[in-house]
């Protein structure tokens, strides 16, 4: 089944311990990326990559790091996490930029206390 | 960075009425994307518009893109339950790479 899988869906941490959220795509897939999405502000974008090893910041990339060294994988760190970081996380992906629609993943929802 | 306007933000109706949802932009869109949330869980498309004046058809759903390319609107017709959900337009922007989205209409269709 063709599907963006990311992990794991629900994630309590402490403010400044490092974590990872993994994502991962069987579609052979060009284009990632990683949006946020919080109450009255909607779906904001983090991070995309074009390819492997190109990456580029979305509209809120501070506090963030991307890496892209295989096609399939796109982890989203955050290397010290902060409450307002708190969110629910979503992994998508599509064959290309363009107009040829998203697959997202399920979801990660993160709270930092 | 363009900003995507929906319409209404809520919308509550009884199984089998129909319904119209907008979203509309300042600007001309290069292509639209109409997507479906449940509470919970990511997107998922429902259909892509690119050409001015192009309407599209998913079952009881029909999608209308504007002449000039600067609105979209989503008709539902017969709303039934699992209709429910976060419909949200979203544009391409292009070779930023960015998936600019509206905040959505918040759907709820009642038995």
């Amino acid at each position: 089944e063709a599907q963006v899988t990311q992990n794991p869906r629900y994630l309590i941490t402490v403010t400044g311990k490092k974590l990872t959220v993994t994502c991962s795509q069987n579609m052979n897939h060009e284009y990632m990326s990683w949006y946020r999405q919080d109450p009255g502000l909607g779906l904001r974008q983090i991070y995309y990559s074009m390819n492997v090893e190109v990456t580029d910041k979305g509209d809120v990339p501070e506090g963030y790091k991307v890496s892209r060294k295989e096609k399939r994988n796109f982890p989203l760190i955050l290397e010290s996490p902060s409450p307002n970081q708190t969110s629910l996380y979503f992994c998508a992906s599509s064959p290309q930029l363009g107009p040829y629609g998203y697959t997202f993943g399920s979801g990660t929802r993160l709270t930092v206390v | 960075t363009q900003l995507l306007e929906q319409s209404p933000q809520f919308l509550s109706i009884q199984e089998g009425e129909n319904l119209t949802v907008y979203c509309n932009s300042s600007s001309v869109f290069s292509s639209l994307q109409w997507y479906r949330q449940e509470p919970g869980e990511g997107p998922v498309l429902l259909v892509t518009v690119v050409t001015g004046g192009e309407v599209k058809k998913l079952k009881r759903l029909t999608f209308q893109f504007g002449d000039a390319r600067k609105d979209s609107s989503l008709h539902i017709t017969a709303a039934q339950p699992g209709d429910t959900g976060l419909y949200l337009c979203a544009e391409d922007g292009g070779s930023q790479g960015n998936l600019i989205f509206g905040k959505g209409t918040k759907l709820s269709v009642k038995p």
